[in-house]
Parts: structure tokens; sequence; C-alpha cells
């Protein structure tokens, strides 16, 4: 299978733990997004990576969010003493965008967080 | 800010028949792209269908097609002859640069 790849795909964690999140994009895309899905809305988005360059980040990106992208391959996704208010889908997204094109973005299916 | 609006929060159509799913958008930019993406209960999100602003023709996609009105800030999909494999959450989404702005989705569900 050589599309995104997300793992774990469920995550139960209590309020106050660290978890972290592992995305493995196609392997030619250079570029990495991730965004956050609620229940009964949209993916919103948090932070993208072009290589190992983080490009953009969103005001949803708080402090006890970091991301990273070291070799500008797999990325992971940190979040320091979870809430609640962090459970939601995590999705991770990849495409190939150059000067002259931004070809569509794949997604994984996603890694689901629960903060109990 | 680019805002999508997705104003249906469920719709059902009968295998078959033809549905067609809302979105406006609002941008003040004139060249930009417009997407739909389906996410079926617990797979990852596909795209099904994009349009670039630029082109006047409305995409179509075998028995996707969409309806463009640049001026209204409206963009619709159209499913022709429904299958039950259609049934889905169904995302209108924008492209701001470098990252997707979506809508709210619209629940699809199809009918036998």
């Amino acid at each position: 299978d050589t599309g995104v790849s997300q793992d774990p795909r469920h995550k139960i964690t209590k309020r106050g733990q660290n978890v972290t999140f592992r995305c493995d994009p196609i392997s030619e895309h250079n570029r990495l997004y991730w965004y956050r899905q609620t229940l009964g809305q949209g993916p919103e988005f948090l932070t993208y990576f072009q290589n190992e360059a983080q490009l953009e980040k969103s005001r949803l990106l708080s402090d006890r969010f970091s991301a990273e992208r070291p070799k500008g391959s797999f990325s992971t996704l940190e979040i320091q003493r979870t809430e609640q208010g962090d459970s939601a889908m995590y999705l991770c997204a990849s495409s190939f965008s150059s000067n002259q094109a931004h070809a569509e973005a794949f997604f994984g299916q996603g890694t689901r967080l629960t903060v109990v | 800010a680019q805002t999508v609006t997705q104003s249906q929060p469920e719709m059902s159509v009968q295998e078959a028949e033809t549905v067609t799913l809302s979105c406006t958008y609002d941008t003040s930019e004139s060249d930009y792209y417009l997407f739909w993406y389906k996410q079926p209960p617990s797979r990852q999100m596909i795209l099904v269908i994009r349009q670039e602003a630029y082109k006047q023709q409305n995409a179509t996609e075998n028995r996707f097609s969409v309806n463009f009105q640049k001026a209204a800030k409206s963009f619709s999909l159209k499913i022709s002859d429904s299958q039950l494999g259609d049934a889905a959450m169904y995302f209108c989404a924008y492209r701001d640069t470098d990252k997707l702005i979506f809508g709210t989705g619209t629940r699809l569900q199809v009918f036998p």
C-alpha cells in the first residue's frame, strides 16, 4: 500500500498525558499537512511542511502542540498535557507541489484521539 | 478570510436517482481551486472532483459534475445514477494558497 499511513489509528489517553502520532506520506510527496476534525465538523488546518521545513502553523496549534518532519519524510505530531478538548480525529495529508503546479492532497485514515 | 458553507447537514437519495449537494464560499481572490471530497465511514477522505476558478467550463468526473457559479460564489456537486457506495460525508473545500479550508460537510444517505 503506497498511500498515506497514520499510526496509531486509535489512542485513548488520560487527561494530562502526552501523546505522539506518526504520519508516513506518499514517498515522493514533498508537502505534508496536519488537520484536526471534530465530530460534525470539517477538517481544520493545523500546520504543514515542505520537505523538512514547517512553513505555516494555525492559531489552533497551541504551544502544547508540536510537529516535526526531521528528514523530510515521516512526520510526528505531539500533544503535551492533553485536555478533553483535544479529543478529535487527527488527519495527515501529503501532496507534491512545485512552482508550476499544486497536486491534489491525499489523506490518511487518521488517528482518533480520545482524552478521558 | 476565506470561508466555506455547506447548508445541508444531511441529504438522502434513492439508488439510481440524482442528488445535488450545495456549497457556497467567500473569497476576494480571482484565481483559486475548489474541491469536493468524499469521506466514507471509517475510511480516508478521497478527492471526488476539482474546479479551477479561471475555467468557465464545469468539471465532470463520470457520474459526478459540478455547477460552478463564480459570481455567486456557488459550487454545487451533482451525483447522477446514485449508487449505494456513494453514501458518505461530502466536504466542499477551497484551497487558500497552501492549505484547504473545508465546509462542515453533508452526510449523504443512499436508499435502495
